[in-house]
């Protein structure tokens, strides 16, 4: 089956620091990816969309400039949470697809910021 | 804009009762449906899905749903549970155009006990 994996696992980051999250295709190419946000005992939050070599798509009350997305080839697209606080604590979740109705999902990156 | 209600937030089974977690949806198209599963710290796997062939989807782990469009309902049902089905259990519809940016309901937390 399809195969996303997304590093790191977890990672905790000082406050005002930058954090990259990565998220690969690693059996198929994505022409899609999709970064989530889930907050404990939630449901996911899109952020983003991102398609390869474009920009990506941000959901209405995502700070762009925060949390920069970059899909720079069909099997990687990254996250980086830049100056990072408290509150951008979180499990962020990336999701990939090809051209067929379902998401595959990575094992999710849980980020702690201190 | 499409939307998933899930019923319940919590449903509590004994090993081997029947499973029966609800999930309706909102549309103004025909829609593509799905089931995922969430353990802890984790991200989703696809239990099944629906994209407008036969209405009653069998997935993975004895799991299987029906789509059906009168009651606008996707209920996620299984014979027998395990122990091992306690998870966090998630509804999502999409649109069969544009990104198919997948919307999730809240979640439905299985406990099951012995």
């Amino acid at each position: 089956g399809a195969v996303v994996s997304q590093h790191p696992s977890w990672v905790i980051c000082k406050s005002g620091t930058s954090v990259k999250i990565e998220c690969r295709s690693l059996d198929f190419q994505a022409t899609t990816m999709f970064w989530y946000r889930q907050f404990p005992k939630q449901s996911l939050m899109l952020m983003a969309t991102s398609n390869e070599g474009s920009k990506a798509t941000y959901e209405q009350g995502v700070e762009k400039d925060k949390f920069l997305i970059n899909h720079a080839s069909l099997t990687l697209s990254t996250l980086t949470v830049t100056s990072a606080h408290p509150e951008d604590s979180s499990f962020y979740i990336c999701s990939a697809r090809q051209g067929i109705p379902e998401a595959f999902f990575g094992q999710g990156t849980r980020l702690t910021v201190v | 804009a499409q939307s998933v209600t899930q019923l319940g937030s919590h449903v509590s089974v004994s090993e081997g009762a029947l499973v029966l977690l609800r999930c309706n949806y909102s549309s103004s198209v025909p829609p593509y449906l799905f089931w995922y599963v969430q353990y802890p710290n984790q991200g989703l796997q696809l239990l099944l899905k629906y994209t407008s062939a036969a209405t009653l989807v069998k997935g993975i782990n004895g799991f299987e749903a029906e789509f059906k469009k009168s009651e606008t309902s996707f209920h996620l049902t299984k014979p027998s549970a395990h122990m091992s089905d306690a998870a966090e259990y998630f509804c999502a519809v999409s649109l069969n155009t544009g990104f198919q940016k997948l919307v999730f309901g809240t979640g439905t937390r299985l406990l099951v006990s012995p």
